[in-house]
Parts: C-alpha cells; structure tokens; sequence
C-alpha cells in the first residue's frame, strides 16, 4: 500500500511551452502533497506544499507564477511548469502524506518526473 | 527554519563492512528522523525513521541512533551487500503529522567495493 505515481515519468519540451505533471496516490487520501526539485547529484528541495482545495504554500525564492500548483483531489495535485526555459530542466518529485496507523506519519514519494527544456 | 547537515557526501565500504552516515539538525522542535534510499533515477524510499523519544531503532542490517541533546543522528548499515549502493538522505521533520515538511540532507553516496 501507499504508492504514489507521478506521470509523466519523463518530458522533453521547447522553451517557452508550459508543463504539466500529475501525482497522485494510489491507494490512500493524501490532504497534504509536496513538491520538490531535485538537480543532478543534489539533495531535495522542497518547492511547496500542497493542500486538498486551498492555496499551495511556496518555499521562500519559489515563484508561484512560475510554478502553478493545483490540489483539486484527495488523490492528485498536479505541478505547472509555465513557459519553461532551460534552466527549469530538473528532476521533479512529489510526495503525499499518509497516515498509517499508531505513530506512524510517513511521507510517500513519486518516482519522479524529469523534465528537460531545450 | 530547520537545517540538517549530513556527512561523507560519498562513502565507499568493502562488501560485508558497515558504513555509517552521520546528520545534524538545528532546530530543536523536530522530532521525527527519517533515512531515505535512493537509486538513479527514481524518487527516494523510506527505509527506517526514528522518533524524538526514542534514542535507537533497528531493523535487520539496519540501524539508527538519535542523541537529541547534541541534535544528532546516524545511519549504520551492516554487513553491506553490493545492492546497498545508493544515494542516502537524512531528514527531519518538525511535528508527527504526515502534513508538516519534511527537510533533507545533502546526501551521502555509498559505494560497496565488491
């Protein structure tokens, strides 16, 4: 149980082009999603929290412009990547937040999305 | 807000040798410790977490240890098998819901010589 799908798994697009990429949780209601950033060799950035019918929380230097994130489900929030250039090329993964039982609030992560902008 | 640090950033063990990674963290309100493992190309999987109130968990060949006072904590892995070598992260998390962020380590690269 607890898996959480990100799609599409990997996106090749042109600068200018906006991005669209879906997670979702299979198996369980997540209220709270997040999204990181992840560049090649380097830890995981959180770029923002996601909630279940209310605004997205942005990390402080995230654009919320830049970055339109949608939670409309209990099951799938969805990243926007708008007019994309270069430099937006990452790799992408989300994670949701499931309770499961006793003392057990773990976080699920996406297999990641790995968007490139040429 | 919080800060964890982690150290090596690459670690290379003989097979069947332990290795341990070591983390600190900076805002004494956290309390929750989860190690992730991740291999090219995928997200990170969770493979052992630890709790404020406890000092030491274990699970097999591996094992964590929490010295909330010095606001440390360590990854050990025993008997290391070539499958071990990944990318591992430390974490921590301030409050036990599954919505509060989580905030990761630089990460260590770990390399079983064969």
């Amino acid at each position: 149980g607890a898996v959480v799908s990100q799609h599409p798994s990997r996106v090749i697009c042109k600068s200018g082009t906006s991005v669209k990429i879906e997670c979702r949780s299979l198996d369980f209601q997540a209220t709270t999603m997040f999204w990181y950033r992840q560049f090649p060799k380097k830890s995981l950035m959180l770029m923002a929290t996601s909630n279940e019918g209310s605004k997205a929380t942005y990390e402080q230097g995230v654009e919320k412009d830049k970055f339109l994130i949608n939670h409309a489900s209990l099951t799938l929030s969805t990243l926007t990547v708008t007019s994309a250039h270069p430099e937006d090329s990452s790799f992408y993964i989300c994670s949701a937040g499931a309770y499961r039982g006793r003392d057990r609030n773990e976080q699920f992560f996406g297999p990641g999305t790995r968007l490139t902008v040429l | 807000g919080e800060n964890v640090e982690q150290h090596p950033s690459t670690l290379s063990v003989q097979e069947g040798d332990s290795a341990v990674i070591k983390c600190t963290y900076s805002d004494s309100a956290s309390n929750y410790f989860p190690w992730y493992k991740q291999e090219l190309g995928k997200g990170p999987q969770l493979i052992i977490d630890i709790r404020s109130n406890v000092g030491e968990k274990k699970d097999q060949r591996i094992a964590v240890t929490l010295n909330k006072t010095a606001k440390h904590f360590s990854l050990h892995i025993t008997e290391t098998q070539p499958e071990d070598s990944a990318v591992y992260f430390c974490a921590a998390r301030e409050g036990y819901s599954s919505a509060s962020k989580i905030i990761f380590g630089s990460g260590t690269r770990l390399s079983i010589r064969p």
